[in-house]
């Protein structure tokens, strides 16, 4: 089977980082992503990791263990508009390259 | 920026009913992707298509669903007979190829379907 396991909720304040794991376990793996989906609207690419290590895209990093099947998303500096639902995501390259979402993680910024 | 094209943004419909929602994906892309989302909960892969044909399915996605390309820009989801379980958002999604560029899923806005 395939399974993508991240927290349902996390709450931070205003300019705190917050860091959101992701536990995958599929058939096949070609690559970690991570998507932003504020309430009403569609999912947006944020991050990808397609080796070990650290990405970083401004505020928002992105790492991956393939050996542990473990990655995360860190948020620094958070504001008021990061509030939103994160997914992990794994491509797999079996047909199609089909991507698999997590259940998402709810983050509310307080101020 | 290019975006991905859904319509209608709404649709309700009775059950039983035929559906049909329409997506033109970014015109260079070249794997296109139907997922959809019941409110709250997770995006779900439907099928993927590819070359004029059907790369993937998932169990969700059973001989009441159909996935067309009928010209060089609409992709089209059917549900041929609508039940109380299909209302969700649908999103079309396209990559521009199958190494780096299907990394990135580009969504379009979404389809609510509500059926009652």
């Amino acid at each position: 089977g395939q399974s993508l396991e991240q927290p349902s909720e996390v709450t931070a304040v205003e300019g705190a980082i917050v860091q959101i794991n992701c536990t995958y376990q599929t058939s096949g793996f070609y690559g970690l992503s991570w998507y932003q989906q504020h309430d009403g609207g569609a999912p947006t690419f944020l991050s990808y990791n397609g080796l070990d290590g650290l990405e970083e895209t401004g505020r928002f990093s992105s790492f991956l263990s393939r050996s542990d099947s473990y990655g995360y998303l860190l948020l620094q500096e958070l504001q008021m508009k990061d509030s939103a639902s994160y997914f992990c995501a794994v491509r797999d390259p079996a047909g199609g390259f089909k991507t698999i979402f997590g259940a998402g993680t709810r983050l509310f910024v307080k101020a | 920026e290019p975006e991905v094209t859904q319509t209608p943004s709404h649709q309700v419909t009775q059950m039983g009913q035929e559906v049909i929602l329409r997506c033109v994906p970014i015109s260079n892309h070249l794997y296109f992707y139907w997922y959809r989302q019941i409110l709250g909960q997770k995006v779900e892969f439907l099928v993927s298509f590819y070359n004029n044909e059907i790369s993937e399915k998932s169990e969700i996605f059973d001989d009441q669903f159909s996935v067309e390309r009928p010209d060089g820009s609409n992709f089209t989801l059917k549900i041929r007979s609508t039940k109380l379980e299909d209302s969700a958002m649908y999103f079309c999604a396209s990559t521009s190829s199958g190494h780096s560029g299907a990394n990135v899923l580009t969504f379009g806005a979404g389809s609510r379907l509500t059926v009652l």
